[in-house]
């Protein structure tokens, strides 16, 4: 079963913050978080551990709720080089057998 | 980028013919993944390979096989492709830290 990955789609203006969460009705090993734009395969933005740690890229954070298997991506002062769908990405162990979510669409307008 | 290819990187292919789709990796990574992406449905892993000809299904392997002779390469093959098939296919590796980068995909048509 997919993690629920919530709201489908934001706009943005240049500076705005957005949050975009990810819930799973498993227990997760990790959350991953991808960045993808259209045409283009997705990057990697960050993973995080279960132990509830937070992690950045840029302006870009991430948290993990372990207890209620959900994580949530924040992206503070948005840049248009935001823009793109995002994805969470979970997995109960370590294999690397990830279940994405069905992403959220970014839009960051000057 | 993790040194992965795809190849072919677009390929429009009949119903009932044999597929055979490439992912090749140049830093002798253990772990590597096939996913399908289509509209709605993000990304889902097809197969994956812990080692050279050690692979295991995914959420979505029916009508697909796998084969990994080579650390190097993983291929993908769609023994009788379908309509449902026709999709976006991206390979992937798992990284030190386990986080996966992926190849630039390829496009399937089959018509």
């Amino acid at each position: 079963q997919q993690p629920v990955q919530s709201p489908q789609a934001v706009i943005l203006r240049e500076g705005e913050d957005a949050v975009i969460n990810c819930s799973s009705s498993k227990a997760l090993y990790s959350v991953h978080w991808y960045r993808q734009k259209h045409g283009e395969a997705p990057v990697f933005l960050m993973i995080l551990l279960k132990g509830g740690e937070q992690k950045g890229h840029e302006k870009i954070s991430a948290s993990f709720n372990e207890k209620k298997q959900q994580s949530s991506l924040y992206l503070t002062a948005s840049q248009l080089s935001y823009s793109g769908t995002y994805f969470c990405g979970t997995e109960p162990d370590s294999w690397g057998k990830l279940q994405f979510g069905a992403g959220t669409q970014v839009v960051v307008t000057p | 980028d993790a040194g992965i290819t795809q190849s072919p990187r677009h390929k429009v292919t009949e119903t009932g013919t044999p597929v055979t789709l490439r992912c090749h990796q140049t830093e002798n990574h253990r772990y590597m993944y096939w996913y399908r992406q289509d509209p709605g449905h993000g990304l889902r892993l097809i197969h994956y390979s812990y080692g050279v000809k050690d692979t295991d299904k995914g959420e979505v392997s029916d009508g697909y096989s796998v084969s990994r002779s080579k650390t190097e390469d993983f291929l993908l093959t769609l023994e009788s492709a379908t309509s449902s098939q026709t999709s976006v296919y991206f390979c992937a590796i798992k990284g030190q830290t386990y986080e996966q980068y992926f190849g630039p995909g390829t496009r399937l048509t089959v018509t």
